[in-house]
């Protein structure tokens, strides 16, 4: 019982093509967040959703849009792929209880844009 | 902004000897949490160790173990007994305490890459 997954694993796009990649929670969690995994940068914070319909923006949000209409599911859409989109997402959720709060990061998907 | 910064991209330790991993970070809460996490070549996230910025004594899991600096704002990461499944990406994160008011963006190091040589 992983409690998050995301879907695909992996993909191969063509650039300019539009790409959803879907994370889905069964923890009831309210906080959600898509980072991205790229060589020298760590990980960075493309969006987030602190509720049902409730998103805002990371530091790496231009060509991204996030949306959430279910508390269970957060989707990641790349409108118009292109080959600097090439990389490993991951979602993560978390209770957001404050001190006893702890992040659950999916297994991630590997995103090639050709 | 905060930031975090490990600057040791690579590191090699041998088997069943100890490793320490650097991590600082740049703030000007009082109040946070820092944490490594662990990803091995699955690509999962798994959290090795947190620490609470309001505790002097250093967090413990087993072998690993940290080195805490609050003044410095340092945060290493020490394993000791290396064992070949401890090969992985090492990350270091920040992330505010906002109490019962929210909840705050982790923060990433780019993270150490370790290599246990049996």
């Amino acid at each position: 019982d992983a409690g998050i997954t995301q879907s695909p694993r992996h993909k191969v796009t063509e650039t300019g093509t539009p790409v959803t990649l879907r994370c889905h929670q069964t923890e009831n969690h309210r906080y959600m967040y898509w980072y991205r995994q790229d060589p020298g940068h760590g990980l960075r914070l493309i969006h987030y959703s602190y509720g049902v319909k409730d998103t805002d923006k990371g530091e790496v949000s231009d060509g991204y849009s996030v949306s959430r209409s279910k508390t269970e599911d957060f989707l990641l859409t790349l409108e118009s792929a292109t080959s600097s989109q090439t990389s490993v997402y991951f979602c993560a959720i978390s209770e957001g209880r404050g001190r006893q709060d702890g992040y659950t990061f999916g297994s991630g998907t590997r995103l090639t844009v050709v | 902004a905060q930031t975090v910064t490990q600057s040791q991209p690579e590191m090699s330790v041998q088997e069943a000897e100890t490793v320490t991993l650097s991590c600082t970070y740049d703030t000007s809460e009082s109040d946070y949490y820092l944490f490594w996490y662990k990803q091995p070549p699955s690509r999962q996230m798994i959290l090795v160790i947190r620490q609470e910025a309001y505790k002097q004594q250093n967090a413990t899991e087993n072998r690993f173990s940290v080195n805490f600096q609050k003044a410095a704002k340092s945060f290493s990461l020490k394993i000791s007994d290396s064992q070949l499944g401890d090969a992985a990406m090492y990350f270091c994160a920040y992330r505010r305490d906002l109490g019962n008011f929210g909840n705050e963006k982790l923060t990433f190091g780019t993270g150490t890459r370790l290599t246990i040589i049996p």
